[in-house]
Parts: C-alpha cells; structure tokens; sequence
C-alpha cells in the first residue's frame, strides 16, 4: 500500500531562514506528488503540485519542490521565509492512473518567528 | 464561485446519534471527497466519488456511508455516532480524479461525538 510520511512534525523558523520540509512516499509506479497548505482558520489549498517533465517545480508564494525519483522524495524549499508563511503543510501522492486515492502525509507545523 | 461549500461548521452529537454532512461544488468536478483529519494523522480518505452515479471505499470507511445525490453534491452520513468518530471532516471535488488534477477543498466540519 502506498504511504506517505513527513519527517518534522513541528518546525520553528526565524523569518528569512531557509526551509526544507522533506516527504518521501513509498509506491513503484508512476506517481503525481502535491504539497497543500492550510493556514490557521482556512480552507486547504494547493501549493504545488508534480505531474510530469522538469522536476523541479514551482509553486505560488515562492516556494518550490524537486521530485527525485531514485529517492522516492518531493522535498518542499523556501529560501527565506516569513511569517506569514506560519502553516500546516501536507505533502500527497496519487497513482497516475486510476489512482483516484490521494494519500496524505501527517502534515508538518511550520511556526515562523516574526 | 463559492468553490466548496460544507454545513455544518460544527456539530455536538450524542453516542448512538445520527447525522448527514452536506457538501457541495460549483466548479463543475467530476470527482468528489470526503475525508477526516485527526492530530498526527494527515487527512486519511472516507469515501470518494469518481463521478455522478459512483462511490467507492476509501481507508476509513466504517461507520460511515455516503451518496452522491447530482454532480454537485456528496453527502456523508454517520448512522451511529461512535466517539471515535470526533474528527474534523473535509469535503473536496476535483475535476477529475487521477492524471494530478488538484482537489479543492470546503472549509471542514468540527465533529464532537461525546
């Protein structure tokens, strides 16, 4: 069965500090990998999201993730971060074909420190 | 564009109790959600509906039915609700549901089963 885990559950940041929120998942075939984030008191929303071609992708806010697929990973980066990017993140991962079941990671707190 | 929409917000249920979720789309997605999210656990997927006319098991099924009434609404239904079913409930549609659509999501339900 396909799984999903993140690695840092809670994480605390100054703000302009780098971040790194690692996801590994685990399933053989082809994948689609997404990071969503739920700010306090909203409604989740897409980050960003891999499909297919470069897989370094970028999403809104200027965050980006890179797909490395020998490593099963979908890391999420932000160079410097703000305090406004004080969030729940989750990373997922659907089967590319069929695979209208999209599992979850545990999600990571990210507090940043104005 | 109302997006998702869920009702209630929040709801207090006694042991043994019974309760409809509503949810609704206007984006016109085929594909339609509903999942719980508990602490530590990422959001783990009730049942889903590929698309009008059809439901499927998630990983957490039991306890739990569903019926997707048009291709805009999907309700969830607890026959009996157990304690362990206190949990923060989460609707979501996409426009298709594999080939890395991205599921939107309605803003969540607070249950409480005491």
């Amino acid at each position: 069965a396909q799984s999903v885990s993140q690695h840092n559950h809670h994480v605390i940041l100054s703000e302009a500090a780098s971040l790194e929120l690692g996801c590994n998942y685990s399933y053989g075939g082809t994948v689609n990998l997404f990071w969503y984030v739920q700010y306090p008191g909203q409604h989740l929303q897409l980050l960003l999201k891999y499909f297919s071609g470069d897989p370094l992708v970028k999403g809104i806010k200027g965050f980006e993730a890179e797909f490395i697929k020998s490593k099963f990973s979908f890391n999420l980066r932000k160079p410097s971060v703000q305090w406004s990017d004080t969030a729940e993140y989750f990373c997922a991962v659907n089967e590319d074909t069929g695979g209208f079941k999209t599992i979850f990671g545990a999600g990571t707190r990210l507090f940043v420190k104005a | 564009n109302a997006g998702v929409t869920q009702t209630p917000k929040f709801q207090v249920l006694k042991t043994g109790q019974s309760m409809t979720l509503q949810c609704a789309q206007d984006m016109n997605h085929n594909s339609m959600y509903w999942y719980r999210q508990d602490p530590g656990m990422g959001l783990r997927l009730i049942y889903y509906s590929a698309s009008e006319g059809t439901t499927d098991k998630g990983e957490v099924p039991n306890g739990y039915n569903v019926s997707r009434l048009n291709k805009r609404e999907f309700s969830l239904r607890l026959e009996s609700a157990a304690p362990s079913q206190t949990s923060v409930y989460f609707c979501a549609s996409s426009l298709m549901g594999d080939r890395g659509y991205e599921q939107y999501f309605g803003p969540g339900t607070r249950l409480t089963v005491t």
